[in-house]
């Protein structure tokens, strides 16, 4: 079955940067592209951009153009979203989930990484 | 940007309700829109996609429809499980969330 395990909670400064994995397994993890996601505490869902994991060609909403990379090592079927320059907003989960083989649109879901940035 | 309105923010309903959301895009988006269901501490599950198809697994009460600008997700009869908040998603350029329905029991 498809799995997406995602790595854990981080805690940042202002200014700094981290980087969140994502570990597929059931599929070919070349086949399909990979989108990440986050949630602000109590607010609603904001689309950050997707990879293609095939090729690594990448394509980032306008907000996050700049700060945010998204790679992937197909030698152990695992996406990275890194962002820089992190800012109190930052502070959220975020998700990455994997296309529908049908339609592009996100049908699995890692279990979400927790990303503080506090000073 | 594409931006989607959905309507209402917050719904009160009891369990047997029909219920019917809508997503509003700011321009036409054809028939590439999605639904999602979440619940507290969940990832979202994708319930709708190509605003009527509905997702494999995912109960018939649940239904999509609209094109173009206007879009509406109905559930036929709501069940204690489907209070959650649901989102629509545009899939046309890049991709844009509503700012979701929470559906609270009344």
């Amino acid at each position: 079955q498809v799995q997406l395990v995602q790595s854990g909670a981080e805690v940042k400064k202002p200014g700094a940067s981290v980087k969140v994995s994502c570990k597929a397994s059931g599929y070919t993890f070349t086949g399909y592209y990979m989108h990440w996601v986050r949630q602000a505490p109590g607010q609603g869902l904001e689309w950050m951009g997707w990879i293609n994991p095939n090729s690594g060609g990448t394509n980032y909403a306008q907000k996050f153009q700049g700060r945010v990379t998204m790679t992937r090592d197909t030698s152990i079927s695992t996406a990275y979203m890194e962002l820089s320059r992190l800012r109190s907003d930052d502070t959220a989960v975020y998700y990455c989930a994997r296309e529908h083989s049908g339609y592009p649109v996100g049908v699995y879901w890692g279990q979400g990484t927790l990303v503080t940035v506090s000073s | 940007d594409i931006q989607l309105t959905q309507s209402p923010s917050f719904l009160s309903a009891s369990v047997g309700d029909r219920v019917t959301i809508t997503c509003r895009a700011s321009q036409g988006i054809s028939s590439y829109l999605a639904w999602y269901q979440q619940k507290p501490g969940k990832a979202p599950k994708l319930l709708i996609y190509a605003a009527s198809t509905l997702q494999s697994g995912v109960p018939s009460r649940f239904s999509g429809s609209g094109s173009g600008t206007e879009f509406t997700l109905t559930i036929s009869s709501l069940q204690p499980e489907d209070f959650a908040t649901y989102y629509c998603q545009q899939l046309n350029n890049q991709r844009t969330f509503g700012q979701g329905t929470k559906v609270e029991i009344k």
